[in-house]
């Protein structure tokens, strides 16, 4: 059975251009959670939604991120502009429901910002 | 925002008993403890969780005080693949409102 799904693995780009973060969570799970770690702030929770809808963006860092899930299969993190701030590994992670914290991460996207 | 707290760093000897202390001198009394482990580089992974009682699984054994302010994880017999950071969590909020809010963790270093 195939665990969350996160692409691109690696990406690096410049400051300024839009970062496109894109996860598949896993099949039956309805609860999808957005988190980001560096080695200065360690895991943060940006972002979780339930049944496709957003329940909590406070850890969303500025304007400048956004998320979407338009279906119970797909989500996307997006940066725009992207800053040299904004390096970190992303991680996707799903749930049976947001009522149990028993959740399954991605492998994570490393993203460089130069 | 992290309501637990761990030391940083702990060494065990391979095959010997891995435990791992964690202070929630906070917690609610409807909230519960997580415990997940993150091998580098790869994502988190569940470990095990609990309420008031003692729970035990294939991986591992969580013993939570009876006034439930702190907990101790325990790897049995500890390999070097468990070489990781291993986090303490107590899910803030309930229901489907709950998150998990990762702190620092602890870096259990298993040696031969």
């Amino acid at each position: 059975d195939a665990g969350v799904i996160q692409s691109p693995r690696h990406e690096v780009t410049e400051m300024g251009q839009e970062v496109t973060l894109r996860c598949k969570p896993i099949s039956g799970h309805n609860s999808l959670f957005w988190y980001r770690q560096t080695m200065m702030r360690g895991l943060e929770l940006l972002i979780y939604f339930n049944n496709n809808v957003p329940i909590d963006d406070s850890g969303m860092p500025e304007d400048r991120f956004s998320a979407k899930m338009p279906n119970a299969s797909f989500s996307t993190l997006k940066i725009q502009p992207s800053e040299p701030r904004d390096s970190a590994v992303y991680f996707c992670a799903s749930s049976l429901g947001a009522g149990t914290g028993e959740l399954f991460f991605g492998e994570g996207s490393r993203l460089t910002v130069l | 925002d992290a309501k637990t707290t761990q030391p940083p760093s702990m060494d065990c000897a391979e095959g010997r008993a891995a435990n791992l202390p964690c202070n929630h001198s906070t917690i609610s009394g409807n909230e519960y403890v997580y415990w997940y482990r993150q091998i580098h580089s790869q994502g988190p992974q569940y470990i095990i969780h609990g309420l008031k009682n003692n729970e035990t699984n294939e991986m591992a054994s969580l013993i939570i005080t009876e006034d439930r302010k702190s907990s101790t994880l325990i790897l049995p017999h500890a390999t070097l693949r468990d070489t990781a950071v291993y986090y303490c969590i107590v899910r803030v909020g309930s229901g489907n409102t709950g998150k998990l809010i990762f702190g620092q963790g602890t870096t259990l270093q298993v040696k031969p």
